[in-house]
């Protein structure tokens, strides 16, 4: 079985500060690991995913997220937020091609001037 | 257009009335999901197909249902809506191949049902 974490349920940071989101998984097999976001009135878009090849994985808009299998963690980052990020983000985790996805509960990121 | 569509996009309905979510896609992926959103709870799996003749239920099936039509269409019917199934719900699609052994799923833009 796997689940997910996400540690925060809103992150508030100012334009121009660097942008943080936790997520902790669990999972009896090496995962494959997502993060998505979702803007307001909208579905969800994939920012970046692990499949093994890399631990740093680089996504859209500026983000990245670290593997880190001694943490268990897989963190999203980005050196510098935009008013355009404020948006709600979700970590899933799959074991396999033929398992489900798994969602955190998600967390709101908000962007202040 | 888009990949992946759902109708309708907005729904008011009373209480005990059957009502059905249509999701389409032309992805041409085998797999079709449908989650619930609610605040502060992620998405849910409801029910999942890994192809026409494969039906799962997922985390919270009760009292939903779905149909699996044709590849490229998936429904979900509430036979007696209740109010605390007032939520957002998502249609997804998923293709793994050999070369792409993960599950990326990919997302319609969501239905906003109120039950009343």
């Amino acid at each position: 079985a796997q689940s997910v974490t996400q540690l925060g349920s809103h992150v508030s940071v100012s334009e121009g500060a660097l942008v943080l989101l936790r997520c902790n998984y669990s999972s009896s097999v090496p995962p494959y690991l997502f993060w998505y976001v979702q803007y307001p009135n909208q579905g969800l878009q994939l920012l970046l995913k692990y499949t093994s090849a890399a631990t740093l994985v680089k996504g859209i808009n500026g983000f990245e997220a670290e593997f880190k299998k001694s943490e268990t963690s897989f963190h999203l980052t980005k050196p510098s937020a935009h008013m355009s990020d404020a948006a709600e983000y979700f970590c899933a985790v799959s074991l396999s091609g033929y398992s489900t996805l798994t969602f955190g509960k998600g967390t709101m990121l908000l962007v202040s001037p | 257009d888009a990949d992946v569509t759902q109708t309708p996009r907005n729904r008011i309905t009373k209480t005990g009335k059957r009502i059905m979510l249509e999701c389409s896609q032309t992805k041409g992926h085998d797999r079709m999901y449908w989650y619930r959103q609610d605040p502060g709870l992620g998405l849910r799996l409801i029910y999942y197909s890994f192809d026409v003749k494969d039906i799962n239920k997922g985390e919270i099936s009760d009292g939903y249902s779905v149909s699996r039509q044709a590849q490229a269409k998936f429904s979900l019917s509430l036979e007696s809506a209740i109010p605390n199934q007032t939520a957002l719900y998502f249609c997804a699609t998923s293709d793994p191949s050999t070369g792409r052994p993960y599950n990326e799923q990919f997302f319609g833009p969501g239905t906003r049902l109120t039950v009343l």
